[in-house]
This record gives C-alpha cells, structure tokens and sequence, in this order.
C-alpha cells in the first residue's frame, strides 16, 4: 500500500527557531509538491519539483522558506525563521510519471505551531 | 485569473438527501477538474474528477456536472451518507498538475 509519509506529524516551536518538515514521495513519482492549509487561506500550493528540479515555488515566501530534494525519496520544507503566522497544516502530496494532469497523493500532514 | 470560487462554505444534509456543491472559476488554462475529499486529521484524497470536453462524469453515488460556458462545476452526492461528512474540495489543473482549490465546503450528514 504505498503512501506518502511526513515527519514529524506534529510540531511546535517557539518563534524564530527553524523548522524543517520531511516527506517521502511515493516510489516512482516525480513530481512532488507542498501546500499549506489554515482556515483563513484553505489549501496554498508552495511550491513543486519535478523529477527533483523545483519548477514552481511562487507562493513560497522566499526569505524564511526554502523547499528542496536531496534525492528522489526525500522532500524538505525548512521555515528560518519560524513566525506565528507560520501555524497550519503542511501537506506533502506527488504525482507519478508523465506530463499532463494526473492524481496527487497527499500525506498525512505536518501540524505546525509556532508560539 | 487564478481563483476557483467554492460554495457553500458548509452544508447540513439529511441521510438519503442529495449533497450539491458549486465551484466557479477564471483561468481558461484549466483543462481538469478534480474534487477532493478530506476527513479530519488526514490529507485530501482525490474524489471524481473531470476534463472540459465532458458535462456529466458519475461514479457511484458521485456525480460531477460541468458548464464550460459559464465556467462553473459542481459536485452532486446521492443518497447521502453519514460516512460522506468531511471537507470537500473542487480544484482547476492546468497540464502542469498544479492545483488551484477552492476554499472548501464542510459536509455534515444527520443519520
């Protein structure tokens, strides 16, 4: 039953601490995005990589994020620093081969909440 | 250009009622409609979805109907169930695979 994992599940971190947020795509996806969801915004793209290469991470902001794939089983999402407004739910989801509009498999999430 | 507009923001239906939810959009680029399906505490999954050459898809109890004129969608639940309560998200692809979603309607389904 493959899925998509994260780690951790849960965080919470005072302000101005880093946090660094991991997944690992399904086996043979090359596409692997990040969204995050608050209730005000509901589900924000952040930013995507295919075959490891970030095509897209406009709605990133740039100067505490940064998103990157070490290897094909790895994603990161890293806050520097960790803000308030920085509390959601951070989904990790991909895609498999080919191009053209395809499923997205989510993960489980990462709660994050920033004191 | 880029939103996809969502209503209602939550929904109460009575078991065996039909559960309808409408989504609208802009961007013209957008050649695929999924709806997703989300339960507390885990991520969206996806539901039906549907491409713009189509005006009705259904599977199961789950019918999308499409209006490419007047750019808007919806989501149709038969006989709905208690089991069908959770968060419900329609979405525009472009052939990149990137999601635009909607804010989300909260289903609540009374046994």
């Amino acid at each position: 039953d493959a899925r998509v994992t994260q780690t951790p599940r849960h965080k919470v971190t005072e302000m101005g601490q880093e946090v660094t947020m991991r997944c690992q795509p399904i086996l043979g996806h090359n596409t692997v995005f990040w969204y995050r969801q608050t209730m005000m915004q509901g589900l924000e793209l952040l930013a995507y990589f295919r075959n490891r290469a970030p095509l897209d991470d406009s709605g990133m902001p740039k100067d505490r994020f940064s998103a990157e794939m070490p290897d094909a089983t790895l994603a990161t999402l890293k806050i520097q620093p960790s803000e308030p407004r920085d509390s959601a739910v951070y989904f990790c989801a991909s895609g498999p081969l080919g191009g053209g509009p395809y499923e997205q498999y989510f993960g489980p999430g990462t709660r994050l909440t920033v004191t | 250009q880029q939103q996809v507009k969502q209503s209602p923001q939550s929904l109460i239906v009575q078991k065996g009622g039909i559960s309808i939810i409408n989504c609208a959009y802009e961007n013209t680029a957008f050649d695929y409609f999924p709806w997703y399906q989300q339960f507390p505490g885990k991520g969206p999954a996806l539901l039906i979805a549907i491409r713009p050459d189509v005006s009705e898809k259904k599977e199961g109890r789950f019918t999308i109907s499409f209006n490419k004129s007047a750019k808007q969608f919806s989501l149709h639940i038969m006989d709905s169930q208690p089991g069908d309560s959770a968060t419900y998200f329609c979405a525009g692809d472009t052939s990149y695979g990137k999601l635009t979603f909607g804010q989300g309607t909260i289903l609540t389904v009374h046994p």
